[in-house]
């Protein structure tokens, strides 16, 4: 089956970017995805992006995508408090969506 | 979007019980999955739910314990039965959005506590 990982933890300052990594090892996938998760929350999807392509921004996020090292990256510029979460990236093969481990991101005012 | 609800958000139940997890969709979709999440974990799909035909169920989890229902295309039940308290989790049902392809949404999740 599909692994795909990330890293657990990221702190960083608030006005500062962060960037949360996540590879994968399934190379037919269609798309990938980003989502938050807030605390007792459900997952909000944040924004995704077609396998075909290598970046897509959308204001605050940028998605990088590495098809050829299965790297996929989401950039948050100027980290507010409120971007406190867990993210989960997801692949999307032809048979079902993968989902990251989570990486939760801590604000530091 | 699609707009997902799920019934009850939270429960506390008694071991050996069975708590059935009711999930409305405000259009009509044509896939509806079922998700746990176990305490500090990721996501891990327990089944597609079909309209009209038997769940197609992922490995590890079987109809006998986790049987779902999809009785039209807005409408989907998740049942976990004969519980213990490995069963503690939250569990989201999601759709397909129709507007983009492969978009995935998300319900707010129910969160299953097994004393």
């Amino acid at each position: 089956g599909e692994d795909v990982e990330q890293s657990l933890f990221l702190s960083v300052r608030e006005g500062d970017s962060s960037v949360i990594n996540c590879t994968y090892t399934d190379s037919s996938s269609t798309y990938l995805y980003w989502y938050k998760q807030e605390p007792g929350a459900g997952l909000q999807l944040l924004t995704y992006i077609f396998s075909n392509m290598d970046m897509k921004q959308d204001q605050r996020l940028t998605v990088l995508l590495n098809k050829k090292d299965k790297h996929l990256s989401l950039r948050i510029a100027d980290t507010q408090t409120g971007d406190s979460a867990i993210y989960f990236c997801a692949d999307q093969t032809p048979n079902q969506f993968y989902f990251g481990t989570g990486t939760s991101l801590t604000v530091i005012p | 979007s699609a707009v997902i609800s799920q019934k009850p958000s939270r429960d506390i139940c008694q071991r050996g019980t069975s708590l059935t997890i009711q999930c409305q969709v405000d259009s009509q979709v044509t896939m509806m999955f079922w998700y746990r999440q176990q305490p500090g974990q990721s996501l891990t799909l327990i089944a597609t739910a079909n309209q009209g035909s038997e769940a197609t169920y992922e490995s590890g989890f079987v109809i006998d314990k986790f049987p779902i229902s999809r009785p039209n295309l807005t409408f989907s039940t998740l049942t976990v039965s004969n519980m213990s308290p490995e069963d503690s989790s939250i569990y989201l049902c999601s759709v397909v959005g129709r507007v983009v392809v492969g978009e995935q949404f998300f319900g707010p999740g129910t969160r299953l506590t097994v004393l």
